[in-house]
Order: structure tokens, then sequence, then C-alpha cells
């Protein structure tokens, strides 16, 4: 069964305090592993797309990294406002393109 | 960039009304919409693959006769919750492929945040 497992369930940080936040799963023949960031009320917002291993993306402080079984979202110097839910979802070849979503990580920073 | 649009943002309705969500793509022909639900702390569950022109394709344990789905256009997929019940709050959230290709990341709509009196 494709799943997707985020850790921590929470975590909170001091500005400029950098961390990582993990996603595992498994799925059977990964398309792409989404990382997604969603504030209270709103839908998710896109960050990146990975499709192997050995992947990496930047965007500001969020670097996304790919293994074969898990990604990591880290966090560089982060700032209050980049507090949100940051969400994990696995596209697996088989199921077309649905995503499979883990619960998420909720990152509160401050100053 | 791709933009969905999802209206209402926000409804609060009697039980046993029914309740139409919109989900468009505004700058972008979607063949294919996918709507969402999601409980407060808990992941996004897909709830059935809208397909334009044809019927939508439902996840198991998701009744089609309660939440029915039309995709009329390329670019209008709508969610209806009939005879609506408490047990049915809950923040539903539509999302299309940009540029409507399946190995697209998919962009999500504001979500519709349901709540049944």
């Amino acid at each position: 069964e494709d799943q997707v497992t985020q850790s921590p369930e929470a975590l909170r940080l001091q500005e400029g305090e950098s961390s990582s936040l993990n996603c595992s799963y498994t799925v059977s023949g990964l398309r792409g592993l989404f990382w997604y960031r969603q504030d209270p009320g709103k839908g998710p917002e896109f960050l990146f797309t990975l499709y192997s291993a050995g992947e990496e993306k930047e965007k500001e402080r969020l670097k996304a990294t790919l293994t074969k079984k898990e990604s990591f979202l880290h966090i560089t110097a982060p700032k209050p406002e980049d507090s949100a839910t940051y969400l994990c979802a696995v596209q697996a070849r088989q199921a077309g393109t649905a995503l499979i979503f883990g619960k998420g990580t909720t990152l509160s920073v401050s100053s | 960039g791709a933009v969905v649009s999802q209206h209402p943002s926000w409804v609060i309705c009697k039980s046993g009304t029914s309740v139409k969500i919109e989900c468009r793509s505004l700058d972008f022909q979607a063949t294919t919409m996918f709507w969402y639900r999601q409980f407060p702390k808990q992941s996004l569950m897909l709830m059935a693959t809208s397909n334009e022109g044809s019927k939508a394709t439902y996840e198991q344990g998701v009744e089609k006769d309660k939440f029915l789905i039309n995709h009329a256009s390329l670019t209008l997929s709508t969610l209806t919750v009939t005879s609506a019940h408490p047990e049915d709050s809950s923040f539903y959230i539509c999302s299309a492929n940009s540029q409507g290709r399946g190995n697209q990341p998919q962009h999500f709509g504001d979500g519709t945040r349901l709540s049944i009196l």
C-alpha cells in the first residue's frame, strides 16, 4: 500500500534556527514527490517537485532533497513568516495523477 | 503562474440542504480536476477525480450519490454535497494539474469550509 509519513508532527524553532522536516514514503514506483506549504484556512501552495533520488531543489530558505525512501525539507535560518504546515505528497506511476499526502508538519517560528 | 479558484470559501447551512462548490482553472485548461477533503489536523484525502466530459472516478468509501461531481467544461468542475448532514462538515479543496498535464504539479484552490448545523 502506498503510504506517506511525515515527522515531526509539530516543530517549534527560534528565528534563525535551521532544521529539517522528514517525509518517508513507500510507493510502487515513484512518479514524483511534491512539497506544499499550507497556511490555516487556505489550500496548499506548491513548493517543489522531485522526480529521482539525488535530486535537490532550492527556493529562498528552503531546500528539498530526495532519496529512494525519503525526502527532507531543509529550512535555513527560518523567519516567522515561514510558519505554516508543510505537506509532502507522492504520485505513484500506477495511480495516475492522484496524490497521496502525509499528515504534514506544522512549523512555528518565533522571533 | 497557474491559478485555481474555488467558490464559495465558506458555507454555513442547515442539515438537509444541498451545497454546490465551484472549482475553476483561471489561466489554463484542465481536463482533470481533483476533489479532496481535509479534517482538522489531518491529511488531504482524495475523494474523486473529475474528468471533463465523462463520469467522475470516486475513491473507495466515497458515496457518488452523496457527492455529485460535474465537469462540463475544461475550466470548471463542481462538487454538490446533497442533503448535507453535520458529519459532512469539513474543508473541501479542489486541484488541477497546471497546463493540464498529469506530470505537472497540482495547484490547489483555497478551499471551501463547509459547516452543517
